[in-house]
């Protein structure tokens, strides 16, 4: 699995946009880039993913650079509710797959 | 849907004595996971499962046990509990469409004295 660099935490005013970047530089061509975040106490929830073109949904969007070794996590309008920890990882897209949570990215929306 | 349910919530254990974590799932899927996140860490997964009646181990299964009897519940057991196993628990499942959109439940948090 190609590993991902964020970074440690970053801080976002309320109301404005959080752009969450990570670094995957190894990428393989199957691999897709998943964002998942984890709100204190509770247990990680799946945002959004990715191959090569960008992602949007009703909770954020994905921007992937073109060479696929980095990508960006757009919160549009960030929330008091979007304070948590937030986890790049890229799998290979199949089920059954063990994904692998590492320090994320703690963001915290100030008001 | 009520998604992942697990119970209990909290739960203190003395050292040596035994529980069973439940978790249940009502979206009919296939895949069911057991992690567990210690204080600050990220999740390391126990055991895993693909079916009903199929398991394997993940990074951690040492002092577990898990079974697979029904696609809805996938509970774990801790035997002889020890210190080492003070964390939060998460059960989580996916489906071959999900991919690796894994539905996570709210958590068990355990502490054994």
């Amino acid at each position: 699995d190609a590993k991902t660099t964020q970074p440690p935490s970053m801080d976002c005013a309320e109301g404005r946009a959080a752009n969450l970047p990570c670094n995957h530089s190894t990428i393989s061509g199957n691999e897709y880039v998943y964002w998942y975040r984890q709100i204190h106490s509770q247990g990680p929830q799946y945002i959004i993913h990715g191959l090569k073109n960008n992602e949007t949904n009703e909770m954020a969007s994905l921007i992937i650079t073109e060479d696929r070794k980095s990508s960006t996590l757009i919160l549009p309008h960030a929330t008091l509710r979007d304070t948590a920890v937030y986890y790049c990882i890229v799998r290979v897209k199949a089920a059954g797959n063990k994904l692998t949570f590492g320090g994320g990215t703690r963001v915290l929306v100030k008001p | 849907n009520a998604g992942v349910t697990q119970t209990p919530k909290f739960r203190i254990l003395k050292i040596g004595q035994s529980m069973t974590l439940q978790c249940t799932q009502d979206m009919n899927h296939n895949y069911m996971y057991w992690y567990r996140q210690d204080p600050g860490m990220g999740l390391k997964l126990i055991y895993y499962s693909v079916g009903a009646g199929i398991t394997d181990k993940g990074e951690v299964p040492n002092g577990y046990n898990v079974s697979r009897s029904t696609t809805e519940d996938f509970p774990l057991r801790l035997e002889l509990a020890a210190p080492s196993q003070t964390s939060v628990y998460f059960c989580a499942s996916s489906s071959n469409t999900l991919g690796n959109e894994q539905y996570f439940g709210p958590g068990t948090r355990l502490t054994v004295t």
